[in-house]
């Protein structure tokens, strides 16, 4: 099984809802990551989790809160956002190795959740 | 830190023509990934380059990674509609867990 499911597929919703975006995968990866994606724009890195902890946050706007409850779930919590925040959401995981000097890390993307904030 | 440049950005061809898209980083890579993201889809992961000069073939595509590790390319012989899509490179960004990719290429064939 090397699929990385994503919930709610789409989703719309108003500048002062919260609402969460759900990820999860049974691969037995230990990294897991959200993107954020604009359209025609490559996906940009928003948060690296690595064995259940947050080790990357690329200055993300606090309206954005990751939790991962255990290895094989990840959520993106949303608050307060703003119409600039619409973009695809994609989540990814993976298994990174050193082999030598070389990190190998195939990551593995999910669908993605479509996010319209109005 | 550390960029990942790809040319073109566009490319536009007719069915049976080749396509080859070209990755430049400002510094040295581990090494360089290439995905394919289809129209309304998500980026899937179509290889690996690791070693300096590698080149892997997969049926009509070619990937190489240059001598000096700080470059690659995607040859893609006698594109076929189903080749339609953005072809992005990656490497690690300095943090070493975490892709910096390209800006993509997007490919639009025509029969």
């Amino acid at each position: 099984d090397t699929e990385v499911t994503q919930t709610p597929k789409h989703l719309v919703m108003g500048m002062t809802n919260k609402k969460s975006l759900k990820c999860e995968q049974h691969m037995g990866h230990r990294a897991m990551y959200w993107y954020k994606q604009k359209a025609k724009k490559p996906p940009e890195l928003m948060f690296v989790y690595s064995y259940e902890k947050l080790s990357i946050n690329e200055s993300v706007p606090s309206r954005f809160s990751p939790e991962c409850p255990n290895s094989s779930l990840l959520n993106l919590h949303l608050h307060a956002l703003q119409p600039e925040d619409s973009a695809l959401y994609l989540c990814a995981s993976s298994n990174p190795a050193r082999r030598g000097k070389s990190l190998t890390d195939t990551q593995y993307f999910g669908p993605g959740t479509r996010l319209t904030v109005l | 830190g550390q960029q990942v440049m790809q040319i073109p950005q566009y490319q536009h061809v007719q069915e049976g023509e080749d396509f080859t898209t070209y990755c430049n980083s400002s510094t040295t890579l581990s090494n360089i990934q290439w995905y394919k993201q289809r129209p309304g889809g998500h980026p899937v992961f179509l290889i690996q380059l690791v070693k300096s000069g590698e080149v892997k073939k997969q049926k009509r595509l070619t990937f190489q990674f240059g001598e000096a590790k700080k470059n690659s390319s995607l040859h893609i012989t006698a594109t076929q509609t189903t080749d339609v899509g953005t072809y992005f490179c990656a490497g690690f960004k300095n943090s070493g867990y975490a892709l910096n990719f390209g800006k993509g290429t997007s490919l639009l064939v025509t029969p």
